[in-house]
């Protein structure tokens, strides 16, 4: 089993639809979770820190479920610059551990 | 904030040449990280830093990779003899903490490397 698992994707979505990603991780013991976008060619970007209360910033929301060891991302309301990959970062002992990513594809 | 800086963009190379990859972290961050990204692979983590020592590098593929930081705003990651299967994209990101909420991985631009 992968440290980290993430469901590739892709997702093609209209523009204004909702849509979640999920991913688990194996380490119990893990402290610090993370969402990052990535477009083609380019670099990861701190998307959101995910927080164990739950936290949003404009249409996204991260949540952190330690009991079953998963991490969530929910788009609102998405536009078609949401078009990328979405990696989510779990770190713990002092290892970060990147998914493969979720492919999401927003269209007109 | 210059962020994190790698040089160069892309580079292409023979195979059996030397390739030198170099990164500057964000001034103060006190972990550096070198990862390659390919579409099989994804993004793997090669080798970090913390205080300009190596920490883990179990993930450098093998001897032809080796990786330098001599000072807290210079690191190096260096294939010797480069081989086709080492195309890909090197990131290099930096860090202030590892394991503390809020002390994400800032990342270069990267170095698309492709070796013929």
């Amino acid at each position: 089993r992968k440290e980290v698992e993430q469901d590739p994707g892709p997702f093609n979505v209209p523009e204004g639809a909702t849509v979640a990603f999920n991913c688990t991780y194996s380490n119990s013991a893990s402290q610090s979770f993370f969402w990052y976008r990535q477009d083609c060619r380019k670099e990861p970007k701190l998307l959101m820190s995910v927080y164990s209360s739950g936290n949003e910033d404009g249409r996204f929301t991260a949540q952190l479920n330690r009991a079953s060891q998963y991490i969530s991302l929910l788009i609102r309301d998405s536009k078609l610059s949401d078009s990328a990959t979405y990696l989510c970062v779990v770190i713990g002992g002092f290892k970060t551990i990147f998914g493969a990513g979720t492919r999401l594809f927003v269209k007109a | 904030d210059a962020g994190v800086i790698q040089s160069p963009r892309h580079e292409v190379t023979e195979m059996g040449q030397e390739v030198t990859l170099r990164c500057k972290p964000i001034s103060g961050h006190d972990y550096l990280f070198w990862y390659r990204q390919t579409m099989m692979r994804g993004l793997e983590l090669l080798i970090y830093f913390n205080n300009n020592v190596p920490i883990d590098d179990s993930g450098m593929p093998e001897d032809r990779f080796s990786a330098k930081m001599p000072n807290a705003s210079f690191s190096t990651l260096k294939i010797q003899p480069s081989e086709p299967r080492d195309s890909a994209v090197y990131f290099c990101a930096s860090s202030f903490q590892v394991g503390q909420v809020g002390s994400p991985l800032h990342f270069g631009n990267g170095t698309r490397l492709t070796v013929t």
